[in-house]
């Protein structure tokens, strides 16, 4: 069973760019059936998603971050990564990593689906 | 893309009482990808229920999801302590995007 531990600054400065990574243990991130996402959740909200990828590269953003959004993967280090450029105090928020089971559809074909399990979660302000 | 609206916000109920949580989707979810989950404070999300009604792994069987279309709805038979929390459904497919959440707190 994957587990999940993200990692990054705590505290960005506005117009600067958030990072963070995704360690996986317990399994390797180069299984077909899954999709690797990002999630957050602003203080007191509810949930939004932000991106997904497959181990071979192909990713789905969020068409509201697209433009600031990048999200990678390191299979010789089972982790991934979001860098997410340019800022507000809008980003704040706690960011989650997660698994996005994978599954076929005959009209849109492979697509990331429901996130079957969860990291802890960390909370990135957006200050200067 | 698809905008969830979830209802009611709070829902204030007893345990042992049944809690009906519904999910309306703007226009028609396709292939039943609708899933549900639980978030309690200071945690993670749990999944809970996927494809508008498989429960996840070890999911008890109070938990059942149902509908299709633009109507789902999430009923949990008998509320037990530990199912106070906030519920969440997804949709996922063409797009992925999350209802605002309802509150289940104890009456």
């Amino acid at each position: 069973q994957h587990q999940f531990q993200e990692s990054g600054p705590g505290l960005v400065k506005p117009s600067e760019t958030l990072s963070l990574t995704c360690v996986v243990s317990g399994g390797y991130i180069t299984i077909s059936d899954y999709y690797w996402a990002w999630i957050r959740q602003s203080p007191g909200k509810g949930l939004e998603w932000i991106g997904s990828i497959h181990y071979g590269g192909s990713t789905s953003y969020n068409p509201s971050l697209k433009s600031r959004l990048t999200i990678s993967v390191d299979t010789s280090r089972n982790h991934f990564s979001v860098k997410l450029n340019s800022v507000t105090a809008a980003d704040t928020a706690v960011y989650y990593c997660a698994r996005q089971r994978k599954f076929y559809d005959y009209l849109t074909g492979y697509s990331p689906a429901y996130f079957d399990s969860w990291g802890q979660g960390t909370l990135v302000t957006v200050s200067s | 893309d698809i905008v969830l609206t979830q209802s009611p916000g709070t829902l204030s109920l007893s345990p042992g009482e049944r809690a009906t949580l519904s999910c309306r989707a703007s226009q028609s979810v396709g292939g039943r990808y609708l899933a549900w989950y639980q978030q309690k404070p200071g945690q993670a999300p749990r999944l809970l229920i996927y494809d508008t009604s498989t429960r996840a792994t070890g999911i008890p069987d109070r938990f059942g999801g149902s509908g299709s279309g633009t109507d789902f709805t999430l009923t949990i038979i008998r509320l037990e302590p530990e199912d106070f929390a906030v519920y969440y459904c997804q949709h996922y497919g063409s797009s992925t995007t999350f209802g605002q959440g309802t509150k289940v707190e104890i009456k």
